[in-house]
């Protein structure tokens, strides 16, 4: 069965970094795109960022662009996000989830699996 | 960005009762509409995709409609556990945007 499971979060500070990883099982990771969603406490969801199944297309959030990377390594079937100049509105749970594939109806499969989520929680 | 606009923001309903959720983009998204339905302190969980296709294991009571800018989630009896906060995600172009949620209450 498909499982995604985040670690990686914490308390930081402001202007501190934190790295996500995401270690998934159960289907073939290096097929699938794969996205980063947040949701700030007692808020919506948002979006974050985005990676091709290569690697070679990324995405960014305008609110994250610059200060996130998104990687992948599909040897280890894991997803990371390198989290720098964190701010407080950056808290959230950050939750990886599985995105397109590719093919004519590749974008079915959007955000169909989600991990647990990691909480993260910038503050002084 | 696309906008995905929720309607009503929260809801009162009883069991049985049939809901229906509209989400309005502000251009066309074709059918890249899915709807997601999150319960408190749990993992959000796809109900449809496609605008009108049912995720594998959703109960048939759930159905989506809509092409273009209007979309519709519909409950067709509600039942207990399906008191929820429920989203919208537009996927035609990114950023993929998701409305702002209709929380479903119990009347």
């Amino acid at each position: 069965q498909v499982q995604l499971v985040e670690s990686g979060g914490g308390l930081v500070k402001p202007g501190g970094s934190l790295r996500l990883s995401c270690a998934a099982s159960g289907f073939t990771f290096s097929d699938y795109y794969m996205s980063w969603i947040r949701q700030a406490p007692g808020k919506g969801l948002e979006w974050v960022s985005y990676i091709s199944s290569s690697g070679s297309t990324i995405y960014y959030a305008d609110s994250v662009k610059g200060r996130f990377t998104i990687s992948r390594d599909n040897a280890k079937n894991s997803l990371y996000l390198q989290m720098n100049s964190l701010r407080a509105e950056d808290t959230a749970v950050y939750y990886c989830a599985r995105d397109q594939t590719e093919g004519a109806d590749g974008y079915n499969t959007i955000f169909d699996y989600w991990g647990q989520g990691t909480l993260v929680t910038v503050s002084s | 960005d696309i906008q995905m606009t929720q309607s009503p923001s929260a809801m009162s309903a009883s069991v049985g009762d049939r809901v229906t959720i509209t989400c309005r983009a502000s251009q066309g998204i074709s059918n890249y509409l899915a709807w997601f339905q999150q319960k408190p302190g749990k993992v959000p969980k796809r109900l449809i995709y496609a605008a009108s296709s049912l995720q594998s294991g959703v109960p048939s009571r759930f159905s989506g409609s809509g092409s273009g800018t209007e979309f519709t989630l519909t409950i067709s009896s509600l039942q207990p556990e399906d008191f929820a906060t429920y989203y919208c995600l537009q996927h035609n172009s990114y950023p993929p945007t998701f409305g702002q949620g209709t929380k479903l209450e119990i009347k």
